[in-house]
């Protein structure tokens, strides 16, 4: 398979632990995003990776939480003290530039978190 | 003001029917990009069509086609002959700016079911 790939697929944890999810993008796209959504909206933008360079954060993006792209490749996203708000959707996403311009985003099935 | 903005929460359409998607958006930049996304049951993003600000003719794949409206600032999307499987939600998004590694923004969504 060599689409985007996510870990673990569901998680389910008790407020105030913390989790790590994974993404490993498509192969050679040096572009990797992560973007959360909670039910019923569309997906809001977390952070951007170009290669291992963490290049945009959202203001979405608490202190509480942290992104890795440690060798350009995959990429982590932990949530420390995890509240109910944090339940959503986590999804990730990575592009590569194509001629054309429109290096469309590819995304993960993503990674559904529920904190009880 | 919300940069891109879906009215119709929910529609049914028959199938073998064409359906329109609306979509407005909501920018100052002269350069950016307009996407549409369709979300099955199973919450995989999958892309479907791109329309760059700069393109002058309508983008069409397959049975999917962008009605682009730029000085409404619309991007409908059309899909036409519909089928069971094209039972989902559909996200508008928009890329702002020349830099074309660019968080997507994306409206609510529209959830569509087709009727056999």
């Amino acid at each position: 398979d060599t689409g985007v790939s996510q870990n673990p697929r569901h998680k389910i944890t008790k407020r105030g632990q913390n989790v790590t999810f994974r993404c490993d993008p498509i192969s050679e796209h040096n572009r990797l995003y992560w973007y959360r959504q909670t039910l019923g909206q569309g997906p809001e933008f977390l952070t951007y990776f170009q290669n291992e360079a963490q290049l945009e954060k959202s203001r979405l993006l608490s202190d509480r939480f942290s992104a890795e792209r440690p060798k350009g490749s995959f990429s982590t996203l932990e949530i420390q003290r995890t509240e109910q708000g944090d339940s959503a959707m986590y999804l990730c996403a990575s592009s590569t530039w194509t001629a054309r311009g429109n290096n469309e985003q590819f995304f993960g099935p993503g990674t559904r978190l529920t904190v009880l | 003001a919300q940069k891109i903005t879906q009215t119709q929460p929910g529609m049914f359409v028959q199938e073998k029917e064409a359906v329109t998607l609306d979509c407005t958006y909501d920018t100052s930049d002269q350069s950016y990009g307009l996407f549409w996304y369709k979300q099955p049951s199973s919450g995989e993003m999958i892309f479907l069509i791109y329309q760059g600000s700069y393109d002058e003719q309508n983008a069409t794949e397959g049975r999917y086609s962008l009605n682009f409206q730029k000085a409404r600032k619309s991007a409908n999307l059309v899909i036409s002959a519909s089928q069971l499987g094209d039972s989902a939600m559909y996200f508008c998004a928009m890329r702002e700016g020349k830099a074309a590694g660019n968080k997507l923004t994306f409206g609510g969504g529209t959830r569509v079911l087709v009727k056999p």
